[in-house]
């Protein structure tokens, strides 16, 4: 099946600094990706959808200028948290959707984010 | 605008029982329904999915749900389970139309299997 690859699987960084997440369809070209955010023991907030080539669209009460989102070429969307604070710790996953293909979002592995 | 409610946040099965985790959604328009499952520390891998047809679906690591139309539900049901079943089950919809296709989950169901 569709592989979607996320980078870094984990990471920790001290309050203050920013952290960019990359999501690469790594056999297929996704013009739309989207990016949610896990609370422990919670389901899938979706975050924002990524289009390339133009301005993600950011769902209601997500800060667009904390979470910037950039989809630059057909297999990559990568997402910036900017400014990390501890309540920004969270589990990230990206999803891809294949163009042509209905029904199904392939889901990247998940990125941890842990804010010091 | 659709919704969905998982109505059990956690259910224990002895390993080799069956199980069903229940699913019913909300909608105002026709839609495709999903089940997903979560591992620990990663992401969602899809179960099964109904887009059109037969109200039974036949997914991965053998397990089945039916679509339910006059219920609005979508259970997912396993005869047999195994430990290596412990896991997060998320059950999701989405309309069938063109562009971008954003899933609605539900809470997720904790399906934990004792031996």
């Amino acid at each position: 099946g569709a592989v979607v690859s996320q980078h870094p699987s984990w990471v920790i960084c001290k309050s203050g600094t920013s952290v960019k997440i990359e999501c690469r369809s790594l056999d297929f070209q996704a013009t739309t990706m989207f990016w949610y955010r896990q609370f422990p023991k919670q389901s899938l907030m979706l975050m924002a959808t990524s289009n390339e080539g133009s301005k993600a669209t950011y769902e209601q009460g997500v800060e667009k200028d904390k979470f910037l989102i950039n989809h630059a070429s057909l297999t990559l969307s990568t997402l910036t948290v900017t400014s990390a604070h501890p309540e920004d710790s969270s589990f990230y996953i990206c999803s891809a959707q294949r163009e042509g293909l209905t029904g199904e979002l392939f889901f990247g592995e998940g990125s941890r984010l842990t804010v010091l | 605008a659709q919704s969905v409610t998982q109505l059990d946040s956690q259910v224990p099965v002895f390993e080799e029982a069956p199980v069903e985790l229940r699913c019913n959604y909300s909608s105002s328009v026709s839609v495709y329904l999903f089940w997903y499952v979560q591992y620990p520390n990663q992401g969602l891998q899809l179960l099964l999915k109904y887009l059109s047809g037969s109200t039974l679906v036949k997914g991965i690591n053998g397990f089945e749900a039916e679509f339910n139309k006059s219920q609005t539900s979508f259970h997912l049901r396993k005869p047999s389970v195994h430990i290596s079943d412990t896991a997060e089950y998320f059950c999701a919809v989405r309309t069938p139309y063109q562009g971008a296709q954003k899933l609605v989950f539900g809470q997720g169901t904790r399906l934990t299997i004792n031996p």
